[in-house]
């Protein structure tokens, strides 16, 4: 989608290393969110933040820290990759959750842990 | 762990068919939506359904909320190879905004 993008696109790094991706904004949402999917797991939460500085946790946090230092930017850091966490992770905005208007995503980061 | 059945998982059909995908919970839902992913992209949201018993249509899409909130159904009718894709339902329990996920049902419409 034109609002949000996620960077890179793929990636592939080796255990033990840490690794950020790096989505980015341009609705002026508040609320972001980061998701993971697996074959057989649909997508499963990881973090999310309802504003500058606002994170919380999701269902699969462990391993995982973010930030956000605005609006737009929101980091997900693996801080030690391992082949557990191989996957496809996907950014999501949404505006006001209680609008019930549903999340836009980005278009995904593959990544590999080798 | 609050969990979304979706099923069936995998459905090939001929081109003009009609499908119906499903999706349970024990879970009461403030909101359900249905998204539809296409390979290498997000998915992308069709629609939400909020009050129980409600019927939205898109096309040739029709989407129920279940009378108590814990169920959805999403109907295809004449179904076209442009609706091939993975079908995701989403719930949000509570109105809390944090969605959880079926686990999709992957859909094959062959010409």
């Amino acid at each position: 989608d034109a609002g949000i993008t996620q960077s890179p696109r793929h990636k592939v790094t080796e255990t033990g290393t840490p690794v950020t991706l790096r989505c980015h904004q341009t609705e002026n949402h508040r609320y972001m969110y980061w998701y993971r999917q697996d074959p057989g797991h649909g997508l499963r939460l990881i973090h999310y933040s309802y504003g500058v500085k606002d994170t919380d946790k999701g269902e699969v946090s462990d391993g995982y820290s973010v930030s956000r230092s605005k609006t737009e930017d929101f980091l997900l850091t693996l801080e030690s990759a391992t082949s557990s966490q191989t996957s496809v992770y996907f950014c999501a905005i949404s505006d006001m959750p209680r609008d019930n208007y549903g999340y836009t995503f980005g278009s995904g980061t593959r990544l590999t842990v080798v | 762990t609050q969990l979304l059945e979706q099923s069936p998982q995998f459905l090939s059909i001929q081109e003009g068919e009609n499908l119906t995908v499903y999706c349970n919970s024990s879970s009461v839902f403030s909101s359900l939506q249905w998204y539809r992913q296409e390979p290498g992209e997000g998915p992308v949201l069709l629609v939400t359904v909020v009050t129980g018993g409600e019927v939205k249509k898109l096309k040739r899409l029709t989407f129920q909320f279940g009378d108590a909130r814990k169920d959805s159904s999403l109907h295809i009718t004449a179904a076209q190879p442009g609706d091939t894709g993975l079908y995701l339902c989403a719930g949000d329990i509570g109105n809390t905004g944090k969605l959880i996920f079926g686990q999709g049902t992957t859909l094959q419409v062959k010409p």
